[in-house]
């Protein structure tokens, strides 16, 4: 089975430094890795998406993660951080071409707090 | 941007009550999902949905548990004697095709289920 595991529960940052929340999974055939947002009250928004290609993806609001298959990791960086970005992330994963509607396996979730 | 709508926001139920929660999802996309996030906790899988049958389900969907489209638009989930252990945030997603095919799924705001 799918597993998710997002270090740190909690990370607190100053605006402008480097936002840098880790996920790691375990899989035997690297799956299909996803990070959303969720701001209080509010639902699930897409962040980014690493299907194939590139390592490296964009997503939105400065965000980005690179996925690395050697160390099972899809970790999520900015490189200055917001105010708005505070808020909880959620890395989380689907199987590959499975033939049914793939369901994603969340990790914990990362709260992230930004200061003055 | 088209997004996935539930209602209502939130919900309060007596213990053993049935209650319904509904979803209108993107209308263009063919896969639906359940997901719950218990106050706390992480996001979890409930089950999906395509062609009018269930795909997949998790441990947590037993029998108390039912899904319908009942038309074109709509995707209910059903509980059918809530308990207390119910009590969470339950989120709506959708997703135009399988992960094999690059579509992610998209969340909707969710609705808070109180169980009294």
């Amino acid at each position: 089975a799918q597993s998710v595991t997002q270090l740190g529960s909690h990370v607190s940052v100053s605006e402008g430094a480097l936002v840098l929340l880790r996920c790691n999974y375990s899989s035997s055939v690297p799956p299909y890795l996803f990070w959303y947002v969720q701001y209080p009250n509010q639902g699930l928004q897409l962040l980014l998406k690493y299907t194939t290609g590139a390592t490296l993806v964009k997503g939105i609001n400065g965000f980005e993660a690179e996925f690395k298959k050697s160390e099972t990791s899809f970790h999520l960086t900015k490189p200055s951080a917001h105010m708005s970005d505070a808020a909880e992330y959620f890395c989380a994963v689907s199987d590959r071409g499975t033939g049914t509607a793939s369901k994603l396996t969340f990790g914990t979730g990362t709260r992230l707090q930004v200061t003055l | 941007e088209p997004e996935v709508t539930q209602t209502p926001s939130h919900q309060v139920t007596q213990m053993g009550q049935e209650v319904i929660l509904r979803c209108v999802p993107i209308s263009n996309h063919l896969y639906f999902y359940w997901y719950r996030q218990i106050l706390g906790q992480k996001v979890e899988f409930l089950v999906s949905f395509y062609n009018n049958e269930i795909s997949e389900k998790s441990e947590i969907f037993d029998d108390q548990f039912s899904v319908e489209r009942p038309d074109g638009s709509n995707f209910t989930l059903k509980i059918r004697s809530t308990k207390l252990e119910d009590s969470a945030m339950y989120f709506c997603a959708s997703s135009e095709g399988q992960g094999y095919s690059n579509q992610p799924q998209h969340f909707g705001d969710g609705t808070r289920l109180s169980i009294l």
